[in-house]
């Protein structure tokens, strides 16, 4: 089936140090994008990338980091220099800019810093 | 800096009546409009959505209403049945960007009693 996968679901860390969250998608998008949500709050868009090789900070990016080498793939690396990194973390991805759809998500990771 | 917002946070509807959730921008360059569902601990689904060309959209049970002048928007369940008691998520896009470029309200918590 086509989706979008994001593993871990759960993942804990100690302060100090950097986590990989990954995402991978079969939709063939060409674009992808990385959202954070609070509790009591919307989501924020964290990093985003249309193209492989390109990527763009979103809204809040300070912390965080990404890599986009394969069309299927966009992990977000939460840095030590994130000072509140305790969040449930979204990954979407979309069609081309031109093409009248909307953003499907994957399930989520909820991040946890101990 | 709020763009969209949801100003109720929690909705509460007897099954089978009409459900209304509000939300408010204020970005003259937002041109198209989504409404998501989030279960709790899951990504949000795509509901329904509308271009700032029309002020109305339907699909099954859900319509989409949107007010330009007073930059408002609405989506109406009807009837609302006891499955549709998510968190629902408003949010725009600006046009020329990327279609997953999304800025969201806070959500509303919907609560559809049997």
């Amino acid at each position: 089936d086509g989706g979008i996968t994001q593993s871990p679901k759960y993942l804990f860390r100690k302060e100090g140090q950097n986590v990989t969250l990954s995402c991978e998608q079969n939709l063939n998008h060409d674009a992808m994008y990385w959202y954070r949500q609070d509790p009591g709050q919307g989501l924020r868009l964290i990093y985003y990338s249309q193209i492989v090789n390109d990527f763009q900070k979103g809204d809040i990016a300070e912390g965080y980091s990404v890599s986009r080498e394969k069309k299927e793939s966009f992990p977000l690396t939460v840095t030590s220099a994130q000072k509140n990194p305790t969040a449930f973390y979204l990954c979407a991805s979309s069609a081309f800019i031109h093409l009248n759809t909307e953003a499907f998500f994957g399930q989520g990771t909820r991040l946890t810093v101990v | 800096d709020q763009q969209v917002k949801q100003n109720s946070p929690s909705l509460s509807v007897q099954e089978g009546r009409i459900s209304i959730l509000n939300c408010d921008y204020t970005n003259s360059m937002f041109d198209y409009f989504l409404w998501y569902k989030k279960y709790p601990a899951e990504g949000p689904t795509f509901l329904i959505s509308i271009s700032s060309i029309k002020d109305k959209n339907e699909d099954g049970r859900f319509t989409v209403f949107l007010n330009k002048s007073a930059k408002h928007l609405s989506l109406h369940i009807v009837p609302s049945q006891p499955g549709d008691s998510a968190v629902y998520f408003c949010a725009a896009r600006a046009g020329g960007t990327s279609y997953g470029k999304l800025t969201f309200g806070q959500g509303t918590i919907l609560t559809v009693h049997p």
